[in-house]
């Protein structure tokens, strides 16, 4: 079984650039989950799915932050325009139901704005 | 206080030690409780999840007291292959969905 992909692996920009992240989680799970590590702190909740809906957008930084999941399948992650703050890890994890279920990480995409 | 707290380390041991780690959570009405294991640039990966009960997998034991909110990580028997960040995750599942809060993490480094 496939597990969570996400793209690109690694993304470098310009300040005031967009940049744009995906994330397939695995099949057939509705739970997509969307947090961000930046250097020398812990991993933080952005933003929960349930299919297409939003759940829980708390730990979106601010407005230049945009998710979506059309179609509740895949999701994408928009900062626009980017800022330096914003460099980190964003992690996608996906798991099958809500409630206590395991949560499943992608790779990760490595985000560096210059 | 942060929601979730873990001593970051580095542990250095030596291999065949036992390293326990130990992680306190801030909200009362958390539900369950996880360890997850990060290599250096890998994503987080779930180790075991943590019972009131305790729980083993083999050479790993985990313990939660709720009346003192924390969470601990028994390692016997460390091998060099568990050189890992270990990641102490709450969830809090509030209206029935997941909110997960992590921990800084607590680098363990195993050494010949």
């Amino acid at each position: 079984e496939a597990g969570v992909t996400q793209f690109p692996s690694h993304s470098v920009i310009e300040k005031g650039q967009t940049v744009t992240l995906r994330c397939d989680p695995i099949s057939g799970h509705d739970n997509l989950y969307w947090y961000r590590r930046v250097m020398g702190k812990e991993i933080k909740f952005l933003l929960h799915f349930v299919k297409e809906s939003k759940q829980d957008e708390s730990g979106m930084p601010n407005n230049r932050f945009l998710a979506e999941r059309t179609g509740g399948t895949y999701s994408t992650l928009k900062v626009q325009p980017a800022e330096l703050e914003d460099s980190g890890v964003y992690f996608c994890a996906s798991s099958q139901a809500t409630g206590q279920e395991t949560q499943y990480f992608g790779p990760g995409t490595r985000l560096l704005v210059l | 206080r942060k929601e979730v707290e873990q001593d970051p380390g580095p542990f250095n041991v030596p291999e065949g030690a036992t390293v326990a780690f130990n992680c306190t959570y801030s909200n009362s009405a958390s539900q369950s409780f996880f360890w997850y294991r990060q290599d250096c640039r890998k994503e987080p990966k779930l180790l075991m999840s943590v019972y009131s009960s305790g729980n083993e997998d083999g050479r790993f034991t985990a313990q939660l007291n709720r009346a003192s909110q924390y969470i601990s990580l028994l390692i016997r028997d460390s091998k060099l292959s568990d050189s890992a960040t270990y990641l102490c995750v709450v969830n809090q599942s509030p209206g029935g969905y997941q909110k997960v809060t992590f921990g800084t993490g607590t680098k363990l480094q195993v050494i010949p």
